[in-house]
């Protein structure tokens, strides 16, 4: 099944401790995006990466990193977590850029204390 | 920055009533994108707007995008509880801008 796997789904944890949510798409994808939700501000995209080991800056970047090594994964890494990082993330994927619907994975909602 | 405006924010309709939720930008898009999201669910793509004027219907929900490409709106015809969630716009800018951007959405609910 063409998916978009996101690990984990929950996760609390507490400011400082470094964590990693990894992002997974089987569609051979090139392109690939990271989004955080918040209430009233939609999706806000925070990096996103055209192709293996090109990667760039969304709106949201600050606080967060990112790396594409291989086409199919494209961890989001959160070396210091703070509690205005608690959110609801999503990755995407599309085919290409420019034309292309994203398919979204199911989320990871992560809480900061 | 670009941004794309949308609204309103809610909106609550009794079933069969209509919906519409509108998006507006200040520059030119290339295209737009609109999007829904079931509570508890992930954004699922709808449809995809490129032509200036461009209208694309899918059964009860009808798309437009504007003749300037700057704004765009979804109307759902006799709405039904299954159309409940969060409906978004994601709009592209002209000039090689390699982002998409969100509406803030517009989440409905409709009662039986």
């Amino acid at each position: 099944e063409a998916q978009v796997t996101q690990n984990p789904r929950y996760l609390i944890t507490v400011t400082g401790k470094k964590l990693t949510v990894t992002c997974s798409q089987n569609m051979n994808h090139e392109y690939m995006s990271w989004y955080r939700q918040d209430p009233g501000l939609g999706l806000r995209q925070i990096y996103y990466s055209m192709n293996v080991e090109v990667t760039d800056k969304g709106d949201v970047p600050e606080g967060y990193k990112v790396s594409r090594k291989e086409k199919r994964n494209f961890p989001l890494i959160l070396e210091s977590p703070s509690p205005n990082q608690t959110s609801l993330y999503f990755c995407a994927s599309s085919p290409q850029w420019g034309e292309s619907e994203q398919y979204f994975g199911p989320g990871t909602r992560l809480t900061v204390t | 920055g670009q941004q794309v405006m949308q609204i309103p924010q809610y909106q609550h309709v009794q079933e069969g009533e209509d919906f519409t939720t509108y998006c507006n930008s200040s520059t030119t898009l290339s295209n737009i994108q609109w999007y829904k999201q079931r509570p508890g669910g992930h954004p699922v793509f709808l449809i995809q707007l490129v032509k200036s004027g461009e209208v694309k219907k899918q059964k009860r929900l009808t798309f437009q995008f504007g003749e300037a490409k700057k704004n765009s709106s979804l109307h759902i015809t006799a709405t039904q509880t299954t159309d409940v969630g969060t409906y978004f716009c994601a709009g592209r800018f002209s000039g090689g801008y390699n982002k998409l951007i969100f509406g803030a959405g517009t989440r409905l609910a409709v009662h039986p």
